[in-house]
């Protein structure tokens, strides 16, 4: 597709089960971003990939969380051990990155977890 | 985490008004400012961008003016719409090297009233 296609787009998981959510972004597109939307609340920054450069994890709000981006292209993001406090709609977004850079992020219609 | 401040939660406007969106930010180092829309259900959409050297930047029904003395941006919206109803999102580009990580505030509920 055209956009950033998320998967799932709703996941309801037990306490303690690890969940992978997924994020494709736009063909082309060097840099990768997650972000967490709890209910009612504003983006919190996750991690950021740029290119081949390494990750900037410095949002991830434990070690239970990861991210990878394979081949420069498709990302996952794991949550392992979940708790009900990492129920939140996570989003992916992706943009040209680069020195060109101006702020302009195209995203996900994300995926919402639920922890039960 | 991290996250710029933003005024007032909620603003309701009537329809043809003039909407005005605050917000505040503390990376006086951030390159450029962005605002950006999200419809309910859905992601964000980048409306417009500020360059950190400019005071103003106008686009179709929207302008955005930039105060770095008081580190504040905001967002109007010239005879706003019922589609304008959205929760409005401004960010700041932090600029450290080669990194393009953009920090969002909490957000503006703007209602318009028919």
């Amino acid at each position: 597709g055209a956009g950033v296609s998320q998967s799932p787009s709703n996941k309801v998981t037990e306490k303690g089960k690890d969940v992978e959510l997924r994020c494709d972004p736009i063909s082309g597109h060097t840099a990768l971003y997650w972000y967490r939307q709890s209910l009612g609340q504003g983006l919190e920054f996750l991690i950021y990939f740029q290119g081949n450069s390494a990750p900037d994890k410095s949002g991830l709000p434990s070690d239970r969380f990861s991210a990878e981006r394979t081949g420069g292209s498709v990302s996952t993001l794991t949550i392992q051990r979940t708790q009900q406090e990492d129920s939140a709609v996570y989003l992916c977004a992706s943009s040209l990155g680069g020195t060109g850079f101006t702020g302009e992020l195209f995203f996900g219609e994300g995926s919402r977890l639920t922890v039960l | 985490g991290e996250s710029v401040g933003l005024h007032l939660p909620t603003l309701s406007v009537q329809e043809g008004d003039n909407s005005i969106i605050n917000c505040a930010y503390s990376n006086s180092a951030s390159d450029y400012f962005i605002w950006y829309k999200q419809e309910s259900g859905k992601g964000p959409q980048f409306i417009i961008d500020i360059r950190s050297n400019m005071d103003k930047r106008q686009g179709q029904r929207v302008t955005v003016l930039l105060n770095k003395t008081v580190k504040h941006l905001s967002l109007q919206i010239a005879a706003t719409q019922p589609g304008d109803s959205a929760v409005y999102f401004c960010a700041e580009k932090w600029s450290s090297g080669n990194t393009g990580k953009l920090i969002f505030g909490q957000g503006t509920t703007l209602q318009v009233k028919p």
